[in-house]
């Protein structure tokens, strides 16, 4: 199956500052990678995701990168801010199993500083 | 709309007791499933449906059943708890993989302890 690990397991940053999350999956017929944010006590939401066809997505302040090769994809946020704050899951799944089965990181604890 | 609905939200239960974990949506989705959440080990897939009347075991099923018995419920069973099985638990809800969103949308969670 397939196999996902995350680093860093923790992350403090200042205000202002950039945040780089990165993870690597082992399964080469993985090709949709979301990214989850879960505050304390919430569910996991998804704020953005990639499909194996494109390199790089952003959305305002936060964009993920994707190298298939190399098999590791990042989250990066920029201009970070104190609600930033929270767990961040990344995921892989293969559509090829025929099922949206998500195989998640281990997380990554971010702190911004104020 | 109330998307992924779980109860209940907390639970706690003595070694060797059963209990079902409830799952509804209302969005109409294909594909459920269920996933545990321990400190330090990220959400592990614990059994998944890709429709009604179909179920299939995850990374880690031993010790819960589940069933699909229509398309908006999705219950899960531990048969008999153990307090290795003292975690929170997400319901999962999104349309099969086949379509053009991927998008997983979770429930509230249901904290259980096991004594």
């Amino acid at each position: 199956g397939e196999n996902v690990e995350q680093h860093p397991s923790t992350l403090s940053v200042q205000e202002g500052d950039s945040a780089v999350i990165k993870c690597t999956y082992s399964d080469s017929a993985s090709n949709y990678f979301p990214w989850y944010k879960q505050e304390l006590g919430k569910r996991p939401q998804l704020i953005i995701d990639i499909r194996s066809n494109v390199g790089e997505k952003k959305d305002q302040r936060i964009a993920v990168t994707l190298n298939k090769t190399a098999k590791h994809f990042s989250l990066h946020i920029t201009e970070t801010q104190p609600e930033d704050s929270a767990v961040y899951f990344c995921a892989a799944r293969s559509f090829q199993t025929g099922a949206n089965n998500l195989f998640f990181g281990t997380g990554t604890r971010l702190t911004v500083i104020p | 709309n109330a998307g992924v609905t779980q109860t209940p939200k907390f639970q706690v239960l003595k070694t060797g007791q059963s209990m079902t974990l409830q799952c509804a949506q209302d969005m109409n989705h294909e594909y459920m499933s269920w996933y545990r959440q321990d400190p330090g080990m990220g959400l592990r897939l614990i059994h998944y449906s890709v429709g009604a009347g179909i179920t299939d075991q995850g990374e880690v099923p031993n010790g819960y059943n589940v069933s699909r018995s229509t398309t908006e419920d999705f219950p899960l069973r531990l048969l008999s708890a153990a307090p290795s099985q003292t975690s929170v638990y997400f319901c999962a809800s999104s349309y099969s993989a086949g379509t053009n969103t991927g998008e997983l949308f979770f429930g509230e969670g249901s904290r259980l302890t096991v004594l």
